[in-house]
């Protein structure tokens, strides 16, 4: 069954400090995996495809088929990275993970 | 602030009514789906649909009933018989499915209370 993790509910960091969100899936076939974002008070957003191998916002996610993993990273958390984090698979029809809200800390 | 709506923002349900919640894209996209968030447990399918007049089940759609009859529009009716409605509901939509990876943009939400 497809299906997709993120062991940390909830991640705290310091500013400056290197962040790394987890996400792990199941699926067979190749996948199509993305992760969104919802900042307070605002609407969910795509973050980045791991398609696209873009950085955005100084994120970067690795798609590793071995590890079945995601993780999303970035080498120097901002407070404005505070956020509800979700990784999804899928292609059209998404199912996500459960969600981690990152906290950076002045 | 447009491409999709939802309304209203807040709404309040007594036990035993159906309430239906409003979901309006005008990004021309032909799918459109609805989720329902709860802590821990992050974003549900209930239903989606891919082309007007047609709309598949997802995960959690007991409880629940959709229609699609203009591409605009998707509004999601949570009926006496879903045992937990109380939840943030979130309509999203997307070009069409099934040809790679394509975004999804969401609404911005309707929280449901059962009173």
């Amino acid at each position: 069954a497809q299906r997709v993790t993120q062991p940390e509910k909830l991640l705290s960091v310091f500013k400056g400090a290197p962040v790394e969100l987890k996400c792990n899936y199941s699926y067979s076939g190749s996948p199509e995996l993305f992760w969104y974002v919802q900042y307070s008070r605002q609407r969910l957003q795509l973050l980045l495809r791991h398609i696209s191998r873009e950085s955005i916002k100084g994120f970067t996610a690795d798609l590793n088929k071995g590890e079945t993993s995601f993780h999303l990273k970035k080498p120097f958390a901002q407070e404005e990275d505070s956020a509800m984090y979700y990784c999804a698979l899928g292609e059209g029809k998404l199912i996500f993970g459960q969600g981690t809200e990152l906290s950076v800390k002045p | 602030d447009g491409g999709i709506t939802q309304s209203p923002k807040y709404l309040f349900r007594k036990e035993g009514q159906n309430v239906t919640l409003s979901c309006e894209q005008n990004l021309n996209h032909d799918a459109m789906y609805w989720y329902r968030q709860d802590p821990g447990q992050g974003l549900r399918l209930i239903y989606y649909s891919q082309i007007v007049n047609d709309f598949q089940k997802g995960d959690i759609a007991e409880g629940y009933s959709v229609s699609r009859e203009k591409k605009e529009s998707f509004p999601l009716t949570v009926t006496s018989a879903q045992k937990n409605p109380t939840a943030f509901y979130l309509c999203a939509s997307s070009i069409v499915p099934g040809q790679g990876a394509h975004e999804q943009f969401f609404g911005p939400g309707t929280r449901l209370t059962v009173l």
